[in-house]
């Protein structure tokens, strides 16, 4: 099983702030998933990449396949982007199905 | 827009009840997923569906059991329902190979008395 490590796991910021949320995993993927979860709600796909770094708005993923971490950015942060950060990773038994990292709660206060 | 829904987004069933949780995508993806998800534990797969009348367990498939008759419906249950069975279920869907992203659905927090 590819074991996904997320850091922080609770994150609390003051709006503005640049925000960096970490993910590594231990075995080599061919794509990598970065989503979002709002408080009560289901689970958006932000990112999926599978080398260098993509950005949508004020959010900017990067991923290092050599080092086997991603890093998902948050620009200016606001007190909606209050969610939990999940990073997934295929599967070594299957590529359809994913693997999920535990996580980050991020909090920020106006 | 495209979608995954589920039936329900919440739902209290007492021990020992047959429980059915429904999910139906409009996006013809070969991919379906049921997840559950407790704090400190993150999702995990409990069973997935690669084609109609297909399925494959997951990483904690005891006490549920899945049907796929339709490509679009992938239904989960919980034949005798447990108070250990509380929890957030999650059904996601993907296109083949999952190499074009996943959508997943509103959830349906169950809660067994």
């Amino acid at each position: 099983k590819n074991e996904v490590e997320q850091s922080p796991q609770n994150l609390t910021a003051q709006e503005g702030e640049f925000i960096t949320i970490n993910c590594s995993y231990s075995v080599g993927i061919s794509a990598l998933h970065w989503l979002q979860q709002h408080p009560g709600g289901g689970i958006v796909s932000l990112f999926m990449l599978s080398s260098g770094k993509k950005k949508h708005g004020r959010l900017i993923a990067t991923i290092n396949i050599q080092e086997k971490h991603s890093s998902l950015h948050i620009t200016a942060s606001h007190p909606r982007d209050s969610a939990v950060y999940i990073c997934a990773v295929p599967h070594p038994q299957g590529a359809q199905k994913l693997v999920f990292g535990q996580g980050t709660r991020l909090t920020i206060n106006p | 827009d495209v979608k995954v829904t589920q039936s329900s987004r919440y739902l209290v069933k007492r021990t020992g009840e047959k429980v059915f949780l429904e999910c139906v995508q409009d996006m013809d993806h070969e991919n379906m997923f049921w997840y559950r998800q407790d704090p400190g534990l993150g999702l995990r797969l409990i069973y997935f569906s690669y084609d109609v009348k297909m399925k494959e367990k997951g990483d904690i498939p005891e006490g549920y059991s899945v049907s796929r008759e339709k490509k679009e419906r992938f239904s989960l249950i919980l034949e005798s329902a447990s108070t250990n069975q509380t929890s957030m279920y999650l059904c996601a869907s993907s296109a083949w190979g999952g190499l074009y992203g996943y959508t997943f659905g509103s959830g349906t927090r169950l809660t067994v008395v």
